[in-house]
């Protein structure tokens, strides 16, 4: 059974940083493509960015209104997904979800962890 | 990037009846190489994580009910519910996956009349 759990989430002041953390298992986390999806409180779903396998050159596609201060890396060896998020702003404010991208079926989000609450406000 | 527009914003339904939700995308999203559409469907009840019920437009996820369906190509999707059950009260969202970046419609909330 595929199982993604958020962790890191809690209230952060504005300009400050912080680190999520998504534990992945039921699947083979080396070969997957992962992406961080956002929602705002009330509001509807933002793709955040995404990051690809080794195997495909691990590299990262960011959404624009996080590019330069959102970074998406894994550690295949902890089956283990990150997002740095550095100078938050109070719009940053969201739950934010981990999930696979395109696991199976084609590049939809097929699975999603319960997500993790950033707050940001002073 | 590609802005995707549903409609309507909510809706209510008798148990029992066809719910249907549209969604347009301002570029179409079917990849002529392999004749798919590259959109999606979620669910989202509340307090949860969405949940994907339908992609390539029209191809059920494993264990969704076949009360829903998807159809449309191009630009234009439609997503039936045939016959509303109480559990299938949920926010609905569309969601395209031809480009970069990602991008979802607003949601449509779909309750029980």
């Amino acid at each position: 059974e595929v199982q993604l759990v958020e962790s890191g989430g809690g209230l952060i002041m504005p300009g400050g940083s912080l680190r999520l953390s998504c534990a992945a298992s039921g699947f083979t986390f080396t070969n997957a493509w992962m992406s961080w999806v956002r929602q705002a409180p009330g509001k509807g779903l933002e793709w955040v960015g995404r990051i690809k396998p080794k195997t495909d050159g691990g590299t990262t596609d960011y959404a624009a209104p996080v590019k330069g201060r959102f970074t998406i890396s894994r550690d295949d060896s902890k089956n283990t997904l990150y997002l740095q998020m550095n100078s938050l702003k109070t719009e940053d404010t969201a739950i934010y979800y981990c999930t696979t991208d395109g696991l199976i079926r084609g590049h939809t989000f097929d699975y999603w962890g319960q997500g993790t609450l950033v707050t940001v406000s002073s | 990037d590609i802005v995707m527009t549903q409609s309507p914003d909510s809706l209510a339904v008798s148990l029992g009846e066809r719910a249907t939700i549209n969604c347009r995308s301002s570029q179409s999203v079917l990849y002529r190489s392999n004749n798919r559409n590259y959109l999606a469907w979620y669910q989202q009840k509340p307090r949860q994580p969405p949940k994907l019920l339908i992609y390539w437009a029209s191809t059920r996820e494993s264990g969704v009910p076949d009360r829903f369906s998807g159809s449309g190509s191009g630009t234009d999707f439609t997503l039936t519910i045939s016959s509303l059950q109480a559990d299938d009260v949920a926010v609905y969202y569309c969601q395209q996956y031809y480009d970069l970046p990602r991008t979802f419609g607003q949601g449509t909330m779909v309750a029980v009349k």
